[in-house]
């Protein structure tokens, strides 16, 4: 384990279903991150939250929406997905923003 | 413009061969760069990472990269393959100018008994 955790680990959703990502570090960061990892495409950098503040959103659809309600949980909310969003999701945490990152064991997300 | 490019999307060793994999970066700053290893089922681990200080970086696990800055290279080397080195490994560059860090598209390494 890294320290970052990361549930559930594997999710099949319908289109029309709503679900939630969640993310937990302990590690006492003030910085935590979405990411999104499709098959053979660079990593993409989703949301960053530094001291539970949202202080970069990377033009993601409205259908993944964020919520970090202290500096340990980060969550990610779905709804109305789209089959080309089935990706690893993955969650990171850092001390302070731009500095490197610890990673969890990442969301495989299907959705059909 | 940010940039990191892996030169290969595959790499396959015999065992106690060496690797070597393949990193170039474009960045209009002076960048930190890491590699990242990612083990089935598990997340992004740090191997090892440049910030400005000595070009020749020694990682965990045995691995090394050197930081070669007029060719714009990152690559990731080690001398002597283990099974357990079988894995997906990223080149990642932050150009330190925020909290943005640029991935590449990774290269699956396959190391044969």
């Amino acid at each position: 384990e890294t320290g970052v955790t990361q549930t559930p680990r594997h999710l099949v959703m319908g289109m029309t279903n709503k679900k939630s990502l969640k993310c937990e570090q302990h590690l006492g960061h003030n910085a935590m991150y979405w990411y999104k990892q499709s098959a053979k495409k660079p990593l993409e950098l989703m949301f960053v939250y530094s001291l539970e503040e949202r202080v970069e959103n990377n033009s993601v659809p409205s259908r993944f929406s964020p919520e970090c309600p202290n500096s340990s949980h980060l969550f990610l909310h779905l709804h109305t997905l789209q089959p080309e969003d089935s990706a690893l999701y993955l969650c990171a945490s850092s001390p302070r923003t731009g500095v490197g990152y610890t990673f969890g064991s990442g969301t495989r997300l299907t959705v059909v | 413009a940010q940039s990191v490019t892996q030169l290969d999307s595959h790499v396959s060793v015999s065992e106690g061969t060496p690797v070597l994999l393949r990193c170039n970066y474009s960045s209009s700053y002076s960048p930190s760069l890491f590699w990242y290893v990612q083990h089935p089922n598990k997340g992004l681990q740090l191997l090892l990472k440049y910030t400005s200080a000595a070009t020749l970086v020694k990682g965990i696990n045995g691995f090394e990269a050197e930081f070669k800055k007029s060719e714009t290279s990152f690559h990731l080397t080690k001398p002597s393959a283990h099974m357990s080195d079988a894995a997906e490994y990223f080149c990642v560059v932050n150009p330190n100018t925020g909290n943005q860090f640029y991935f590449g598209t990774g290269t699956s390494l396959t190391v044969i008994p």
